[in-house]
């Protein structure tokens, strides 16, 4: 299995408040990406990464900021946790998809907001 | 832009029956085709993909898959259903001219009757 861990693994939170979701790999992949998963909508491209302190928007980028400082990490934070932000979320994974190239994804974090 | 359409959000068959499940796509440049499966509780992993090459594939768990350029298909089949078989399914699709996005579809969720 892919070293891919994310933390918290639950969590809930009120409205209004900050929430920064944490992705770990092991694999030294250079693609990093953040995916929210939501009923009748399949998965969605928050935010992904190509390189440390190089990222770009995904389709859903709007409340959500990114960060990666090192390989290794990926940081998601939604800087004012909405009612909408509830979701799961997937962290993955990738050497090269450009090339066909396979995404490995985390076991997600379930995120509710009151 | 590209996009992926997941025909039947749930599919039920019973143990032993054919499975069909039928996804087509979008594309404005020729695309890479992948199906993942997502089984209770966890992550997607990588059922199979089309690149390049031979239209039909075959991937994990007895799945294949045929590109249909034609049709803009790429449906995922399996002669048999287990009962391990039970999960949701992802169509998604990539773009071969260097992007490193992947698009999903909505998922089906498939069902399997003792």
């Amino acid at each position: 299995d892919a070293g891919i861990t994310q933390s918290p693994r639950h969590k809930v939170t009120e409205t209004g408040t900050p929430v920064t979701l944490r992705c770990h790999q092991t694999e030294n992949h250079r693609y990093m990406y953040w995916y929210r998963q939501d009923p009748g909508h399949g998965l969605r491209l928050i935010h992904y990464s190509y390189g440390v302190k190089d990222t770009d928007k995904g389709e859903v980028s709007d409340g959500y900021s990114v960060s990666r400082s090192k390989t290794e990490d990926f940081l998601l934070t939604l800087e004012s946790a909405t009612s909408s932000q509830t979701s799961v979320y997937f962290c993955a994974i990738s050497e090269e998809v450009a090339e066909g190239g396979e995404l490995f994804f985390g076991e997600g974090s379930r995120l509710t907001v009151l | 832009a590209q996009s992926v359409t997941q025909l039947g959000s749930h599919v039920s068959v019973s143990e032993g029956a054919l499975v069909l499940l039928r996804c087509n796509y979008s594309s404005s440049v020729p695309p890479y085709l992948f199906w993942y499966v997502q089984y209770p509780n966890q992550g997607l992993q990588l059922l199979l993909k089309y690149t390049t090459g031979a239209t039909l594939v075959k991937g994990i768990n007895g799945f294949e898959a045929e590109f249909k350029k034609s049709e803009t298909s790429f449906h995922l089949t399996k002669p048999s259903a287990h009962m391990s078989d039970a999960a949701e399914y992802f169509c998604a699709v990539s773009d071969n001219f260097g992007n490193e996005k992947l698009t999903f579809g909505t998922g089906t969720r498939l069902t399997i009757i003792p």
